[in-house]
């Protein structure tokens, strides 16, 4: 099956710095990549997406750059704000999804 | 937020006894699925359903079960056989298809075994 690694498993940044998340996915078959945001007691809620037939896609603040070649995928945030500052996962698959353990990210004032 | 509801949102278990946790969803979304989560641990993948009175198990569904009776609901029970089921409980819905897409989550249910 699908295997998912992701680090850090804490950033600490200030604001207005830039934080980057890598995911490593193991199976090929794998075309769908959704990143999560999870603040305390709440649902995860999907910040961004990319599937395998495209290698950045941009949202404002956010990115993801995905490298089929070597398996592995991240997440960009530039000018973070202390709103940021939550649990983020990343997932691999298709029509269901292995998730990475999570990113803790810590903005500070 | 998302048409999906779970419920109940906390749930306390004796020891030794099965209960069922309820997750709805408004979407008409085809799949549902039942995660796990555990503090460092993300997501882990429990059941999942592509379509009604159809469902597999994921990653984890040793003292696990599940139906999937109507579209729009996707009860769990955890059973007695479930070693250490003190956990929070999310479902999530997709809408299916040949594309892929979102997963959608639902609040959760926070399970605690006394």
């Amino acid at each position: 099956g699908e295997n998912v690694e992701q680090h850090p498993s804490t950033l600490s940044v200030q604001e207005g710095d830039s934080a980057v998340i890598k995911c490593t996915y193991s199976d090929s078959a794998s075309n769908y990549f959704p990143w999560y945001k999870q603040e305390l007691g709440k649902r995860p809620q999907l910040i961004i997406d990319i599937r395998s037939n495209v290698g950045e896609k941009k949202d404002q603040r956010i990115a993801v750059t995905l490298n089929k070649t070597a398996k592995h995928f991240s997440l960009h945030i530039t000018e973070t704000q202390p709103e940021d500052s939550a649990v983020y996962f990343c997932a691999a698959g298709y029509s269901t999804l292995t998730f990475g353990k999570g990113t803790m990210l810590l903005v500070s004032p | 937020d998302g048409g999906i509801t779970q419920s109940p949102k906390y749930l306390f278990r004796k020891e030794g006894q099965n209960v069922t946790l309820s997750c709805e969803q408004n979407l008409n979304h085809d799949a549902m699925y039942w995660y796990r989560q555990d503090p460092g641990q993300g997501l882990r993948l429990i059941y999942y359903s592509q379509i009604v009175n159809d469902f597999q198990k994921g990653d984890i569904a040793e003292g696990y079960s599940v139906s999937r009776e109507k579209k729009e609901s996707f009860p769990l029970t955890v059973t007695s056989a479930q070693k250490n089921p003190t956990a929070f409980y999310l479902c999530a819905s997709r809408r299916g298809g040949l594309r892929v897409n979102e997963q959608f989550f639902g609040p959760g249910t926070r399970l605690t075994v006394l």
